[in-house]
C-alpha cells in the first residue's frame, strides 16, 4: 500500500512564499493525492488534488494564492504572499482500491 | 451548502461499545462514498473505513477490521459507525467526510467531528 512522507514543519515569513513537500513511497509515484489544511483546533479542509502530471484541481472557494504541482514522486502546495490565516497543519491524502492514507501532516508556521 | 453532523460520541471504558452517526445534508447522499477518519490527541489524521454509495463495496483499516462496522442509510441521508470491543487506542476525534462519486478520489468534505474517549 503506498505510504505519504512529510516534513514535521515548515515556517515562513508573512508576505512570502513557501513550498510543502509529500512524498509518495516506491511504486506508487503516480498516485493521486490531494491535499487538506487543518487551522488550530478546527476540522480539516480540503484544498485540493493534484495529479502526477503536476496539474491540479482546487476546492470551493480555496484562494488564489495556493497552487499545485508535481516532480517524479513529490507532490507540492506552494502557498504565496502567506497571510497569518495559513498558519495550520497541512495533510497529504492518497488512495487505491484497498486502502487510504494520510501523510503525517507539516505544520507550518508564518514569522 | 454540504453539512455533516456528527454524534454518538462520548466517555466509554475499554472493552465496550459505542455507535457514531452522521447526520448529510446539502448534497445528494446516495451518490457519493463516505469515509470515518479520526484523529488521536495531538496527532495525525488516520483513515478508519469506508463505504461506496450503494454499499457494495467496504473498507476498514487493519487497526479496526473485526471490530468496527461502517453502514449507512441512504434513505436518511445517514452514516453510521459501529465500535466494538474499544480500546484506548481508539480514543479520537471521529470524522464524518464526504467522498467522491467512485471509491476512488478525495475527501472533499469534513464534518466537525465527534469525541470518542476510552478510560476505565
Amino acid at each position: 500500500q503506498p505510504v505519504l512522507t512529510q516534513s514535521s514543519s515548515a515556517s515562513a515569513s508573512l508576505g512570502s512564499s513557501v513550498k510543502l513537500t509529500c512524498t509518495l513511497s516506491s511504486g506508487h509515484s503516480r498516485y493521486i493525492i490531494a491535499w487538506h489544511q487543518q487551522q488550530p483546533g478546527k476540522a480539516p479542509r480540503y484544498f485540493m488534488m493534484v495529479e502526477g502530471s503536476g496539474g491540479y484541481n482546487k476546492g470551493s472557494g480555496v484562494p488564489d494564492r495556493f497552487s499545485g504541482s508535481s516532480s517524479g514522486a513529490d507532490r507540492y502546495l506552494t502557498i504565496s504572499n502567506l497571510q497569518s490565516e495559513d498558519e495550520a497543519d497541512y495533510y497529504c491524502e492518497t488512495w487505491d482500491s484497498n486502502t487510504r492514507v494520510f501523510g503525517g501532516g507539516t505544520k507550518l508556521t508564518v514569522l | 451548502e454540504v453539512q455533516l453532523v456528527e454524534s454518538g460520541g462520548g466517555l466509554v471504558q475499554p472493552g465496550r461499545s459505542l455507535r457514531l452517526s452522521c447526520a448529510a445534508s446539502g448534497f445528494s447522499f446516495d451518490d457519493y462514498a463516505m469515509h470515518w477518519v479520526r484523529q488521536a490527541p495531538g496527532k495525525g489524521l488516520e483513515w478508519v473505513s469506508d463505504v461506496s454509495r450503494n454499499s457494495d463495496r467496504i473498507g476498514y483499516a487493519d487497526s479496526v477490521k473485526g471490530r468496527f462496522t461502517i453502514s449507512r442509510d441512504n434513505a436518511k441521508n445517514s452514516l453510521y459507525l459501529q465500535m466494538n470491543s474499544l480500546t484506548a487506542e481508539d480514543t479520537a476525534l471521529y470524522y464524518c467526510a464526504k467522498g467522491s462519486v467512485g471509491v476512488s478520489g478525495p475527501v472533499d468534505y469534513w464534518g466537525q467531528g465527534t469525541l470518542v474517549t476510552v478510560s476505565s
